[in-house]
């Protein structure tokens, strides 16, 4: 198996432009997570979706970002208009279930100038 | 919300030496995972390990969730090892809580 698969692994973009984040989760995985890191906070999550369902939202820092999962096999995390403390590395991670082993991809390391 | 602490915060090791890492955590928990994140910030699954006691190779980890804890023991510790060791929770929400981690450099 290939694991979780993130695109693009960096994006350099300037303040106020739109950046999206992909995610391809492990085959037969059915939990999908999206998680931040930085340096303030450490790891944190976003939002957190079972079957294709968005289930727990409450970490999205605010309605500037915006996360989809059309099928089981993509997820996408929007954030428009970017901003410069929007700049971290997030993480896409999935399990077969929502109390059973996550496992990361490597990352999109984000930086907003 | 749930609170996972982490010791010590960082550690310095000579290449050879033993090692033992500590997650102290809230609240009863559905699921505890170690991570390591390696210098290049992948996270890579140790153990998947809400109860009880597993090894693989050099490394073994032991949660007793009676007593809300979890510890990771490095043997033999190598370079390679080095990186920062994270414990993460599920505790009745269904997301991952980390703790602080635990920076571990191996000096040969």
């Amino acid at each position: 198996d290939a694991g979780v698969i993130q695109s693009p692994r960096h994006e350099v973009t300037e303040m106020g432009q739109e950046v999206t984040l992909r995610c391809k989760p492990i085959s037969g995985h059915n939990s999908l997570f999206w998680y931040r890191q930085t340096m303030m906070r450490g790891l944190e999550l976003l939002i957190y979706f079972n079957n294709n369902v968005p289930i727990d939202d409450s970490g999205m820092p605010e309605d500037r970002f915006s996360a989809k999962m059309p099928n089981a096999s993509f997820s996408t995390l929007k954030i428009q208009p970017s901003e410069p403390r929007d700049s971290a590395v997030y993480f896409c991670a999935s399990s077969f279930g929502p109390y059973n082993e996550q496992f990361f991809g490597p990352g999109t390391r984000l930086t907003v100038l | 919300g749930i609170q996972v602490e982490q010791s010590p915060p960082d550690l310095i090791l000579q290449e050879g030496a033993n090692s033992t890492l500590r997650c102290n955590f809230s609240d009863s928990v559905n699921n505890l995972q170690w991570f390591h994140q390696n210098p290049w910030g992948q996270l890579i699954n140790l153990f998947y390990i809400p109860s009880g006691t597993k090894q693989n190779g050099r490394l073994s980890a032991t949660t007793v969730a009676t007593e809300r804890y979890s510890l990771l023991y490095i043997s033999s510790s190598q370079t390679t090892d080095s990186g920062v060791y994270f414990c993460a929770v599920v505790s009745g929400a269904n997301n991952l809580f980390f703790g602080t981690g635990t920076r571990l450099t191996v000096i040969p």
